[in-house]
């Protein structure tokens, strides 16, 4: 199958400072990719759908200026973290997928970030 | 826009019984029907998905069904063994791959030997 890539998979940050995640398809390009967060034994929330070459869609309550995404290319999107506070601690994970057609959805590695 | 119900949020069965794990959705658009199943720290897998031109998949162990008239879809796991032992998500999407996916809050299934 088609293969995601999410860097890093775990990050421990200070409070105030900001993080990047990566995720980029490694043998398809990628029109969209998604950004999900999932807290302990929760389920996967959508956070904001990354569009190549234009602004992402941010789902309602998501805050566009603390989750920074960037859609720079057909094959990476980054997801940043601006000022995190403790609250931001979770599972961050992105989604592709490959087809037009009712295409399995790859999803990343995921990334656990902890802020301190 | 798509709100998915899932149920139960937890499911304990004994090795070799069988689990079923149900989904509804509430567009009528919704299309297509995957599920993924998420070991502790680790990311979601496909584990069968189903379209709406029909009503069964089956692979294996593993079967889904589909009833787009009452709108809901089942996951059934037969002859279950501990590796099954993980959460197990539903979903639903509309027809194009760059539509999203909306997740049911999942079941922590667990195969007791």
């Amino acid at each position: 199958g088609a293969v995601v890539s999410q860097h890093p998979s775990w990050v421990i940050c200070k409070s105030g400072t900001s993080v990047k995640i990566e995720c980029r398809s490694l043998d398809f390009q990628a029109t969209t990719m998604f950004w999900y967060r999932q807290f302990p034994k929760q389920s996967l929330m959508l956070m904001a759908t990354s569009n190549e070459g234009s602004k992402a869609t941010y789902e309602q309550g998501v805050e566009k200026d603390k989750f920074l995404i960037n859609h720079a290319s057909l094959t990476l999107s980054t997801l940043t973290v601006t000022s995190a506070h403790p609250e931001d601690s979770s599972f961050y994970i992105c989604s592709a997928r490959p087809g037009t057609d009712h295409t399995e959805a790859f999803f990343g590695q995921g990334t656990r970030l902890t802020v301190v | 826009g798509e709100n998915v119900e899932q149920h139960p949020s937890t499911l304990s069965v004994q090795e070799g019984d069988s689990a079923v794990i149900k989904c509804t959705y509430s567009d009528s658009a919704s299309n297509y029907f995957p599920w993924y199943k998420q070991e502790l720290g680790k990311r979601p897998q496909l584990i069968i998905d189903i379209r709406s031109n029909v009503g069964e998949k089956k692979d294996q162990r593993i079967a889904v069904t589909l009833n787009k008239t009452a709108k809901h879809f089942s996951l059934h796991i037969t002859e279950t063994q501990p590796e099954d032992s993980a959460v197990y998500f539903c979903a639903a999407s509309r027809n194009s791959g760059y539509s999203t996916l909306t997740f049911g809050k999942g079941t922590m299934l667990l195969v007791s030997p």
